[in-house]
């Protein structure tokens, strides 16, 4: 089982400004890296995809990079309807695994 | 629009059974993957079972193979989790979500809103 460690487990960041968050993979996933955003009592919603791709629906402050075992979702410019958890998942194999999670709160 | 309704959900006592249904919309449910998810109160995302459109290949995790099984109608639409031998560990939102493509793992580009389980006596 290819096991997904996000970090950090919560991350402080003021409105207007940038953030950072981390995904390891155990092994190697290629591009093989989904980001979701999961806000309380909504369902998960795909925010990029081939650790990079954006969906047409996502604003282009949201973008991902990395290959390999390292990944990078970065939010540009924090707007308050970002405040929320984010989660990576592997689909590079089965099991389908996903990161504990890192919950992106208002500093 | 795509939307996926999910429903089922309810209390269940230790060792019985219930079956999950997602009802999909706005795609060719035939053409895609189609995946449950569970939210487990407190905790992440953790990936139950995946079955594949046109060939039905399917997947588990191994926390649910022997109690889980997944299957679908693509002449209604309908994505179903049958669950037996239920534990307490299996309380969550189970989410019905669907493949980006088909016939592999793939991310999950739509979500259902989730229906609530609660295993307990």
């Amino acid at each position: 089982e290819i096991v997904m460690t996000q970090s950090p487990a919560t991350l402080s960041v003021s409105p207007g400004e940038r953030a950072a968050l981390s995904c390891r993979a155990s092994q190697s996933i290629t591009t093989n890296l989904a980001w979701y955003q999961q806000k309380p009592g909504q369902a998960p919603r795909l925010l990029i995809y081939g650790a990079s791709a954006r969906p047409t629906d996502i604003p282009a402050r949201f973008s991902g990079s990395g290959s390999g075992a390292e990944f990078t979702l970065t939010i540009s410019s924090l707007q308050s309807e970002d405040f929320a958890v984010y989660y990576c998942q592997q689909y590079y194999g089965w099991p389908l695994t996903f990161g504990q999670g890192t919950r992106l709160e208002t500093k | 629009e795509i939307q996926l309704l999910e429903s089922g959900g309810g209390l269940v006592q230790p060792g019985g059974s219930l079956l999950l249904s997602c009802a999909a919309s706005g795609f060719t449910f035939s053409n895609y993957g189609m995946t449950w998810v569970r939210h487990v109160p407190g905790k992440g995302l953790q990936w139950v079972s995946t079955m594949g459109g046109r060939y039905g290949t399917t997947h588990y995790a191994d926390s649910v193979k022997g109690r889980f099984t997944i299957s679908r109608d693509n002449s209604r639409n309908t994505l179903y989790l049958q669950m037996s031998s239920l534990r307490a560990e299996d309380t969550a939102v189970y989410y019905c979500a669907k493949d980006r493509s088909d016939n592999s793992a793939w991310p999950l580009d739509y979500w259902g809103q989730g229906t609530l389980l609660i295993v307990s006596s």
